[in-house]
């Protein structure tokens, strides 16, 4: 079935330091969600992407929707300790009520 | 403002023992979901109800049921637990079938 691959699994950086994560897929992605999950805590909606090629931000957070709709990425710049948790990507597709994960990206803050 | 409510937020069990979880939400949602999460990993899907009155298994519903009792609730039944189902489990509800979705604060079981 359908997969949508992120990584990368961890990502330890120092404060200040920037933080990428990517979500791939071998078909067309739907729309993408993106959701954050602070240690202990649960997903929380962050945005959705819907349009080839789409850019938001919404502060320190940049996020990105490929050309072809294959990918989509989320970039925080400076990071800082309130960043810290787990970055997950979904897929929506149309064709049943399922969102399709990625497994998430762990962002770690090196003291 | 509760959003999604669930309950309890702790259970330890022992293996064999039946337990139902409670959700509810308040903010008029057509769609809810049951997820499971195991420690450092992802969101399954167990069960989900696309609006009221239906229900449908997702990726891992084996050991499993649940019942959409009205539009605001939406109960997950273990009838024999196994450790296997050892994890935290979320409700979340969404306005619309892959709208977003807004998440509980899970229930976090221990079944020995």
């Amino acid at each position: 079935g359908q997969q949508v691959m992120q990584i990368p699994q961890y990502q330890h950086v120092q404060e200040g330091e920037d933080f990428t994560t990517y979500c791939n897929s071998s078909t067309t992605l739907s729309n993408i969600q993106w959701y954050k999950q602070r240690p202990g805590g649960h997903p929380v909606f962050l945005i959705q992407l819907v349009k080839s090629g789409e850019v938001k931000k919404q502060k320190r957070l940049t996020f990105q929707f490929g050309e072809a709709k294959k990918n989509s990425s989320l970039h925080i710049t400076a990071t800082q300790t309130t960043d810290v948790g787990t970055y997950f990507c979904a897929d929506t597709p149309y064709s049943n009520y399922q969102l399709i994960w990625g497994a998430g990206t762990k962002l770690i803050i090196k003291p | 403002n509760a959003g999604v409510t669930q309950t309890p937020k702790f259970q330890v069990l022992k293996t064999g023992q039946s337990m139902t979880l409670q959700c509810a939400q308040d903010m008029n949602h057509n769609s809810m979901y049951w997820y499971r999460q195991d420690p450092g990993m992802g969101l399954r899907l167990i069960y989900y109800s696309a609006s009221e009155g239906t229900t449908d298994k997702g990726e891992v519903p084996n050991g499993y049921n649940v019942s959409r009792l009205n539009k605001r609730e939406f109960s997950l039944r273990l009838e024999s637990a196994a450790p296997s189902q050892t994890s935290v489990y979320f409700c979340a509800s969404s306005g619309q079938p892959n709208q977003p979705q807004h998440f509980g604060d899970g229930t976090r079981l221990s079944i020995l």
